[in-house]
C-alpha cells in the first residue's frame, strides 16, 4: 500500500496568514495526488486534483504543487471559511490512500 | 451534473451484514470508478473499495475478506456489503467517484452507520 503522510497534523493560523500543508507518498505517485476540505458533519469537498489543477468553483488563493512523493497545499491568504481539515488522497494505484488529515484552526 | 444519492440502513447489531445502495444521477455511468469510503468518528477517510460498469472490483486489503461491491447498470446504481459488522465498522460511509487527472469528483452525502447490540 502507498502510505500518504501530511505534516503537520494541525495548526493555528489567524486570518491572512499563509499556510502550507505538506503530503508525501511512500513511493512515486507522478502527479495523482488530489486535495480535499472537510468541515465537521460535511461531506469532503474536492479542491485540488492531479497536484495541481483546481476543480470549479475554488477559489484562486488554493494552490497545489509537487510531483513524485512530495507535495504541498497552500492558502496564500487564510480566510475565515477555510478553517476545516485538509485531507490528501492518492490515485495512482489501489487500494487507495489518504493522509490521515490537518486540522487548520483558528490562532 | 452527475449527483449520487446513498440509502441504506443506519443501524445494525454486531454480526449482522451492512448494506448501502448507491444512485448515479445525471450522467454517465460508464468510464468511471465508483467507490465506497468511510469515516469513523472523529477519524480520517478509509478508502473501502471500488466498481466499474463492467463490475471489477478492487477492494482495501484490509476489509476484502468481508466486503462485497457490485453494480446494477441498469438501474444506475451500486451497492456495498459488509459482512459480520462490528463496533469498529461504526462510521460515516460515502459512496463517490475520486479523481484521476480528469477532475471527476463527487461524492454522495453520506449515511451514518452505526453497530450496537
Amino acid at each position: 500500500d502507498i502510505q500518504m503522510t501530511q505534516s503537520p497534523s494541525s495548526l493555528s493560523a489567524s486570518v491572512g496568514d499563509r499556510v502550507t500543508i505538506t503530503c508525501r507518498a511512500s513511493q512515486n505517485i507522478s502527479r495523482y495526488l488530489n486535495w480535499y476540505q472537510q468541515k465537521p458533519g460535511k461531506v469532503p469537498k474536492a479542491l485540488i486534483y492531479a497536484k495541481s489543477n483546481l476543480h470549479g468553483g475554488v477559489p484562486s488563493r488554493f494552490s497545489g504543487r509537487g510531483s513524485g512523493t512530495d507535495f504541498t497545499l497552500t492558502i496564500s491568504s487564510l480566510q475565515p471559511e477555510d478553517f476545516a481539515t485538509y485531507y490528501c488522497q492518492q490515485s495512482y494505484g489501489n487500494p487507495r490512500t489518504f493522509g490521515q488529515g490537518t486540522n487548520v484552526e483558528v490562532k | 451534473q452527475v449527483q449520487l444519492q446513498q440509502w441504506g440502513a443506519g443501524l445494525l447489531k454486531p454480526s449482522e451484514t451492512l448494506s448501502l445502495t448507491c444512485g448515479v444521477y445525471g450522467g454517465s455511468f460508464g468510464g468511471y470508478y465508483w467507490n465506497w469510503i468511510r469515516q469513523s468518528p472523529g477519524k480520517g477517510l478509509e478508502w473501502i473499495g471500488e466498481i466499474n460498469y463492467l463490475g471489477t472490483t478492487s477492494y482495501n486489503p484490509s476489509l476484502k475478506s468481508r466486503v462485497t461491491i457490485s453494480v446494477d447498470t441498469s438501474k444506475i446504481q451500486f451497492s456495498l456489503k459488509l459482512t459480520s459488522v462490528t463496533a469498529a465498522d461504526t462510521a460515516v460511509y460515502y459512496c463517490a467517484t475520486l479523481a484521476v487527472a480528469d477532475g471527476f469528483d463527487v461524492w454522495g452525502q453520506g449515511t451514518m452507520v452505526t453497530v450496537s447490540s
